[in-house]
């Protein structure tokens, strides 16, 4: 059973499209992370969300955290080739756990 | 400011061969230390963390060991490798200060391991 689900899976789309990905579970978590993923190297993280309702912008991508802190979304707004990557949500449980991963959503954005 | 090394990058090995990938962190002490796998389709697996020398916890019944000798070093080993073994293996370190949002990964560039 995956704890966090990502949708979609994969997602192809022109420059200058918006797009919505999500993260979403049954479980509550104390905070949740964003990173991105390109092939052949280490995620690296773009944000951290701690408080249910809470959004946070970084530059074209928007991250929400859900009221009741289950789960959370990332819109880009006016994608563009650089923004292909693999993205992971992963969320913690409790004040010390360790991180839960999602499968990711797999962005290619065509010039 | 902190940086982790992963290497080899790259590892073709034989089934049954003995296996080592390393990991060392740069500009912290004490830091939580981690090893992950990522497979096609199956996310990122926690494989091992570690808080401290010699403190190991494992997360998943398996062929692989971890071992931490010194503060900043973590190494990944197995006796004798399986085709299952194959995979994106990522090592990373979290600092060790605990308050909600805090537990964050930074990663190594990771190690394509192929067993054949």
């Amino acid at each position: 059973t995956q704890l966090l689900e990502q949708s979609p899976q994969f997602l192809s789309i022109q420059e200058g499209e918006n797009l919505t990905v999500y993260c979403n579970s049954s479980s509550v978590f104390s905070s949740l992370q964003w990173y991105r993923q390109e092939p052949g190297e280490g995620p690296v993280l773009l944000v951290t969300v701690v408080t249910g309702g809470e959004v946070k912008k970084l530059k074209r991508l928007t991250f929400q955290f859900g009221d009741a802190r289950k789960d959370s979304s990332l819109h880009i707004t006016a994608a563009q080739p650089g923004d292909t990557g693999l993205y992971l949500c992963a969320g913690v449980r409790g004040s010390q756990g360790n991180l839960i991963f999602g499968k990711g959503t797999k962005l290619s954005v065509k010039p | 400011s902190q940086t982790i090394h992963q290497w080899p990058a790259t590892l073709v090995q034989p089934v049954g061969s003995p296996l080592s990938l390393e990991c060392t962190v740069e500009g912290t002490s004490n830091p939580n230390l981690y090893w992950y796998r990522q497979a096609a389709g199956r996310g990122l697996q926690l494989l091992f963390y570690s808080v401290g020398i010699g403190q190991i916890s494992s997360e998943v019944p398996q062929n692989l060991s971890a071992s931490r000798p010194q503060d900043r070093q973590f190494i990944l080993s197995s006796k004798k490798l399986l085709l299952s073994d194959s995979g994106f293996y990522l090592c990373a370190w979290s600092p060790t200060v605990q308050y909600p949002g805090a537990n964050v990964l930074t990663f190594g560039a990771g190690s394509r391991l192929t067993v054949l």
